[in-house]
């Protein structure tokens, strides 16, 4: 088990251009997490996945963002034409099977929009 | 709303003191789960404790323990005998269902040697 891991780990792109990150929770985990994080503030819930159902998404998530975990198994997080707003880290976690259950995180996404 | 509030935005604490890091919350749920992550300078968070607003005691992990007063939505974490490896951004959070996680902002933690 070699614990939540996300791909790329830093990605630079111009505003208007599509990007898609990847995220491979820790592998008998059902739940998975995408949060993300400005500088100097707590990571924010953008939506969850129980295996391969999308059962949440917050707000924060617009139409340019659509999250995908076809199989169950690692998941995937596309923004279409970018803002330089979308600037943050982007998290993700896993956990077993409920909420309560604590969430073993990714090292993030860092994303720069210019 | 459900919120999580965070007042100290840094703190700093000298190696082997204590120190108490401050956390509110608000939600009208009766039964929820509370956390306290650690996030180390360019690493992953995580989990240094966790509590259940059903149970009375405060939860306890080696150096770190909680206080929790559910009465005043108050849940804050004191870590004993600090390292300089405790150094980090540290979360309050709660699950005030069975979904989605509500973080603070952080408090910035140093140890000072």
């Amino acid at each position: 088990d070699t614990g939540v891991s996300q791909d790329p780990r830093h990605k630079i792109t111009k505003r208007g251009q599509n990007v898609t990150f990847r995220c491979d929770p820790i592998s008998e985990h059902n739940r998975l997490y995408w949060y993300r994080q400005t500088l100097g503030q707590g990571p924010e819930f953008l939506t969850y996945f129980q295996n391969e159902a999308q059962l949440e998404k917050s707000r924060l998530l617009s139409d340019r963002f659509s999250a995908e975990r076809p199989k169950g198994s690692f998941s995937t997080l596309e923004i279409q034409r970018t803002e330089q707003g979308d600037s943050a880290m982007y998290l993700c976690a896993s956990s077993k099977t409920t909420g309560r259950d604590e969430q073993y995180f990714g090292p993030g996404t860092r994303l720069t929009v210019t | 709303a459900q919120t999580v509030t965070q007042s100290q935005p840094e703190m700093s604490v000298q190696e082997a003191e204590t120190v108490t890091l401050s956390c509110t919350y608000d939600t009208s749920e009766n039964n929820y789960y509370l956390f306290w992550y650690k996030q180390p300078p360019s690493r992953q968070m995580i989990l240094v404790i966790r509590q259940e607003a059903y149970k009375q005691q405060n939860a306890t992990e080696n150096r770190f323990s909680v206080n929790f007063q559910k009465a005043a939505k108050s849940f804050s974490l004191k870590i004993s005998d600090s390292q300089l490896g405790d150094t980090a951004m540290y979360f309050c959070a709660f699950i005030p269902n069975n979904n989605d996680m509500r973080f603070g902002a952080g408090t910035r933690l140093t140890v000072k040697p």
